[in-house]
């Protein structure tokens, strides 16, 4: 079975600073994918970033990017110059990726999550 | 991009009524939806999986005649909390997932359920 582990409950970082957060899963699949959610206070998810396994080249989305390092089944996310707007809880979560008509419904696995607080 | 909507945002009930959460893919048809329940700062708990047409697919340890679910057509499914009482106070979630969009749920903002 896949696990996502995020060890790293709580961060903080300065406004305009970088901070890395962390995230571990456990898998036999070779092909799958990863994602960063976002859920702000207002508790609605937001998709950050993916990353899909078969690709070596590392997501990157405007300030979000990911350092995905497959034998190691690390994806860690970099958030570079941190705004208020990102004080949030941010997920990992993971994805086998099987056949459209596989009749697999695709779960995502999540991780528990790592609260970021934004300071001014 | 994909919108999911999810009615009513929050809800009152007494202890032993029903309550019924209905989610909705405004801008695509979902041929899946998924339920979650999330505690206070923990994770997301993946309830059920349902197709539009069929049965709902129930994760181990979740009640299936206490949280009905129906996915009666490509843009609307519903969660039924039966006989609802406290220890059900939480807030659910709704994913969909179109047929273009098979990597990637689309997440609705979430139900706020309250047991009195």
């Amino acid at each position: 079975a896949q696990t996502v582990t995020q060890s790293q409950p709580e961060m903080s970082v300065q406004e305009a600073e970088t901070v890395t957060l962390s995230c571990t899963y456990d898998t036999s699949e070779n092909n799958y994918y990863l994602f960063w959610y976002k859920q702000p206070p207002s508790r609605q998810m937001i998709l950050v970033i993916r990353q899909e396994a078969y690709k070596q080249q590392n997501a990157t989305e405007n300030r979000f990017s990911v350092n995905f390092q497959k034998a190691a089944k690390s994806f860690s996310l970099k958030i570079s110059d941190s705004q208020l707007g990102d004080t949030a809880m941010y997920f990992c979560a993971f994805m086998k990726h099987e056949a459209l008509n596989a009749g697999n419904n695709r779960k995502l696995i999540w991780g528990l999550g790592t609260s970021l607080a934004v300071n001014p | 991009g994909a919108v999911v909507s999810q009615h009513p945002s929050w809800v009152i009930c007494k202890s032993g009524t029903s309550v019924k959460i209905e989610c909705r893919s405004l801008d695509f048809q979902a041929t899946t939806m998924f339920w979650y329940r999330q505690f206070p700062k923990q994770s997301l708990m993946l309830m059920a999986t349902s197709n539009e047409g069929s049965k709902a697919t129930y994760e181990q340890g979740v009640e299936k005649d206490k949280f009905l679910i129906n996915h009666a057509s490509l843009t609307l499914s519903t969660l039924t909390v039966t006989s609802a009482h406290p220890e059900d106070s939480s807030f659910y979630i709704c994913s969909a997932r179109g047929v273009s969009g098979v990597n990637e749920q689309f997440f609705g903002p979430g139900t706020r359920l309250t047991v009195l």
